[in-house]
């Protein structure tokens, strides 16, 4: 069965603090992916990887940064929270091929004073 | 560009009667899509996707290039498809999502 799990559920920081959301998988997958998502406009891709110590934008990269160090790990870090980036944010995995199927974690409500 | 349009942000449907939940792509090459389900409290999770032909749960969805849709359809519907459906075409092993559907079954 496929894990994806993140640190925390729910996070309740203050305007201006850096924030780090973790993420791991236990499937040995490549690629890995940070997402927010908020009601009315879907899922909208932040960053995402293709292998250790490689990153790519996605749609919204500005205001975050992320660290992949080992496979199994993906952080995003917001270097100033700040109230507009209170949201849920999903953490996903997959495999390069053949299938670019991605598994979700739980999420993270974050919410930012 | 890659998009994907889910033009029903909510939708209501009685207990049994049948639904269908559209979804339009625009993309130039050979797409690969699928249909994401998320239940309340829940993570989301993979419902279908095109290449498979399968269904799940009592849902289908068929792929029709020549009008660039994925619509998702299920004759009979449950209380228990009440949930957030979102749309997403696969491209270069990144996924764009739809804004997705937030259908409702009533008893």
């Amino acid at each position: 069965d496929v894990k994806v799990t993140q640190s925390s559920r729910y996070l309740v920081k203050r305007t201006g603090e850096k924030v780090f959301l973790e993420c791991v998988q236990d499937m040995d997958h490549e690629n890995m992916f940070w997402y927010r998502q908020d009601p009315g406009l879907g899922l909208r891709l932040i960053y995402f990887s293709y292998d250790v110590k490689m990153k790519e934008k996605g749609d919204i990269p500005e205001g975050y940064s992320v660290s992949r160090e080992k496979k199994e790990r993906f952080s995003l870090i917001l270097e100033s929270a700040s109230t507009n980036q209170t949201s849920m944010y999903l953490c996903a995995s997959s495999f390069s091929a053949p299938s670019y199927e991605q598994y979700f974690g739980p999420g993270t409500r974050l919410t930012v004073t | 560009a890659q998009r994907v349009t889910q033009p029903e942000k909510l939708l209501s449907v009685f207990k049994g009667a049948p639904v269908e939940l559209k979804c339009n792509y625009s993309y130039s090459g050979s797409p690969e899509l699928f249909w994401y389900v998320q239940y309340s409290r829940q993570r989301l999770q993979l419902l279908l996707r095109h290449i498979s032909r399968e269904s799940i749960k009592g849902f289908t969805a068929d792929l029709n290039k020549g009008e660039t849709s994925f619509h998702l359809k299920k004759p009979f519907a449950q209380e228990e498809d009440s949930a957030m459906y979102y749309c997403a075409l696969s491209t270069l092993g990144r996924l764009y999502f739809g804004r997705g559907t937030q259908l409702t079954v009533w008893p």
